[in-house]
């Protein structure tokens, strides 16, 4: 059974980093092929893509983003990772993450992150 | 970046109702798209991934299709349960991108 769980700090001050974590069972990022993506949805808005991780630890990112985006792994405690450095307002929604094989297939249920001063 | 145009933004649909949602690429993707279903407090459930495969678990109601550089999702029969934004997603080049959904209610 694939389970996927995003977890983060709920409130944060604009500049901060924002720091999420993707805690998921039910598959490995060392399989070939395998995936996790970061997506967020702001209130009232749509989805966005944010960036992508591979098994082989090739990273994408969203450059709408402007090199704020960092996404990492820890195999082997089956984890993903993502940092957005200097967050300000815009970047308060619901993140989500999500296991790719092909598309997204699964998705953790999401956290919602608001930045506020 | 490629585009993706949903149409319509919003609809209205009578149980029963035959519905179609289009989602236009700005650029040739091939069958690199797939369509979400997203309720509220729910994250988006995958309905159709490579233009016109039913996702696992998605009722046979549901279809995807392909004409040129523009995508449907169709639902052959509304039902209640069916009320929902629908986005469709490219994944053939990065970055990736969301439509910018459709939102269907039942009238």
């Amino acid at each position: 059974q694939v389970t996927l769980k995003e977890s983060g700090p709920g409130i944060l001050q604009p500049s901060q980093t924002l720091s999420l974590t993707c805690t998921f069972s039910g598959f490995s990022l060392s399989t070939y092929g395998m995936g996790v993506g970061w997506i967020r949805q702001p209130s009232g808005k749509g989805l966005e893509w944010l960036a992508n991780i591979w098994w082989d630890d090739d990273k994408y990112y969203n450059p709408s983003l402007k090199n704020r985006l960092t996404i990492s792994k820890d195999t082997s405690n089956n984890q993903a990772f993502l940092k957005i450095t200097n967050v300000d307002t815009a970047d308060t929604a619901t993140y989500y993450c999500a296991r790719i094989r092909g598309p997204h297939d699964y998705w953790g249920q999401g956290v919602m992150v608001t930045v506020s001063s | 970046d490629i585009q993706l145009t949903q149409s319509p933004s919003s609809m209205s649909a009578s149980l029963g109702d035959r519905v179609s949602l289009t989602c236009q690429s700005s650029q040739g993707i091939g069958n690199y798209l797939s369509w979400y279903q997203h309720k509220p407090g729910k994250p988006p459930k995958p309905m159709i991934y490579y233009a016109t495969n039913l996702a696992d678990g998605v009722p046979s109601r549901f279809s995807g299709s392909r004409s040129g550089s523009d995508y449907s999702l169709t639902i052959s029969s509304l039902e209640s349960e069916d009320t929902a934004i629908y986005y469709c997603l490219q994944y053939d080049e990065y970055p990736w991108t969301f439509g910018g959904g459709t939102k269907l209610e039942l009238k």
